[in-house]
């Protein structure tokens, strides 16, 4: 069956460093989401991407964080400052259409900022 | 604002025992509402969807329920076992955007 991949699954660095977080959405899938959850709470939105543009972001998704399609099959997340408050779990997910269908998540990257 | 406010935060089952878990919340306009599980430093993994006009969908030992006018939805699992222990979070959609519950911890014990 497939399934969303994520690398790496956890990654370390030093505070104001730049990170790039990376997925693989499932083939097929035309949107797709990242989403971050600090350890111990609830699961917050980031971002939504479609068409090859963003469509919705939350009010976390600064100016320090951006999106990427490179390539057709990879989907990054971009992390240009680290702070130590984005240490967290942060996941990719997609979806093949419409509201009513279901989002696949992959299983994280475990983000430590030092 | 959109929230979702999941009760209990947690609770310790029996194996074989079935509980019940419930979500309310204020999102709006309502699109779907899903109960995720996640497990232990894994991606959640849906389990049931509902649209507004459904109020009852089971998935195996999985049964969720949507009030839509109380805007209430509860989530029962049957005859537990010890791999149901997890997190499970209720999400409700607006347009494109998801609402995540804080989630509630089921532990089962053998």
């Amino acid at each position: 069956e497939p399934e969303v991949t994520q690398t790496p699954s956890h990654q370390v660095t030093q505070m104001g460093q730049e990170v790039i977080l990376r997925c693989v959405p499932i083939s097929n899938h035309l949107y797709f989401y990242w989403y971050r959850q600090i350890l111990g709470q609830k699961v917050e939105f980031l971002v939504s991407f479609y068409n090859n543009e963003i469509s919705e972001k939350s009010e976390i998704f600064d100016d320090q964080f951006s999106v990427e399609r490179p390539d057709g099959s990879n989907f990054t997340l971009k992390i240009r400052s680290t702070k130590l408050e984005d240490s967290a779990m942060y996941f990719c997910a997609s979806m093949r259409s419409g509201s009513t269908d279901t989002q696949y998540f992959g299983p994280g990257t475990r983000l430590t900022v030092l | 604002k959109n929230q979702v406010e999941q009760s209990p935060q947690s609770l310790i089952i029996l194996e074989g025992k079935n509980c019940t878990l419930q979500c309310n919340y204020t999102v709006s306009p309502f699109s779907n509402l899903r109960w995720y599980k996640q497990d232990t430093g894994r991606g959640p993994v849906s389990l049931t969807i509902m649209t507004f006009s459904e109020n009852t969908k089971s998935n195996g030992r999985y049964t969720a329920t949507l009030d839509a006018d109380t805007k209430q939805s509860s989530l029962h699992i049957t005859a537990s076992q010890l791999s149901d222990s997890a997190s499970y979070i209720c999400v409700v959609r607006n347009d494109y955007k998801l609402s995540f519950g804080a989630g509630t911890t089921v532990t089962v014990r053998a």
